[in-house]
């Protein structure tokens, strides 16, 4: 069974540093393209950008360029976002999620998501 | 940049038939793909390919295609339907993904 399962609740500081992570199981996760998706609180689902295990391959949105960061540890199966300077504005929900482009570029499996709270 | 555009509510009475709608530029040449977002839960893929329903999704979930809209169809409405649903498709000049900014289904 296909599941990406993501680290707990973070509760942090502004101008802090973050790393959150993103575990694959029950599929080749070198080989499928994994997308960070941030949901600001009330609000709509944002594409923040994608990396490929494999190589490490990785496009940002442009509203997200220069903010985080992504990258993998293939050892293990887990894909990593992250802040070095968080600020209260990131306060969000960051979902991960696979990219299966034989369907037609769809997200066919998600995590459960990683609530991020920055607040002085 | 890409926008794709959803009403933000849609409202049907139990046993009713929902269209959701979803519109952009180049939705004629990139397929698009329909999320529910149930309150609190991630994201579940509904339809891709403008049609297709992976299995252990109900065949009253549908998905329509005509030139710039696709619309998300839910046949028999039930009160467990109630969520928000965002279509995704990928923004051709850029090969950048884009969500739709989501559509609130009320059952009434």
């Amino acid at each position: 069974e296909v599941q990406l399962v993501q680290s707990g609740p973070e509760v942090k500081e502004p101008g802090e540093s973050l790393k959150i992570s993103c575990q694959g199981f029950g599929y080749n996760f070198s080989n499928y393209w994994i997308a960070w998706v941030r949901q600001m609180p009330g609000k709509g689902l944002e594409w923040m950008g994608i990396i490929y295990p494999d190589d490490s391959d990785t496009r940002y949105s442009p509203s997200f360029q220069g903010q985080v960061s992504f990258s993998v540890d293939k050892s293990i199966n887990a894909a990593y976002l992250q802040w070095t300077s968080l600020k209260a504005s990131d306060t969000a929900k960051y979902y991960c999620a696979r990219l299966a482009t034989l369907l037609g570029k769809t997200f066919d499996y998600w995590g459960q998501g990683t609530l991020v709270t920055v607040s002085s | 940049s890409y926008e794709l555009t959803q009403p933000p509510s849609v409202s049907v009475s139990p046993g009713q038939t929902a269209r959701i709608t979803c519109s952009g530029h180049a939705l004629s040449k990139q397929y698009v793909s329909w999320y529910q977002q149930q309150s609190g839960q991630a994201p579940v893929l509904m339809i891709y390919k403008d049609t297709k329903r992976p299995s252990g999704i109900p065949d009253r979930f549908s998905g329509s295609s005509s030139g710039t809209t696709v619309t998300f169809i839910i046949s028999a409405v039930q009160e467990e339907d109630e969520a928000d649903y965002y279509c995704q498709s990928t923004d051709t000049s850029g090969g950048f993904e884009v969500f739709g900014g989501g559509t609130k289904l009320t059952v009434l």
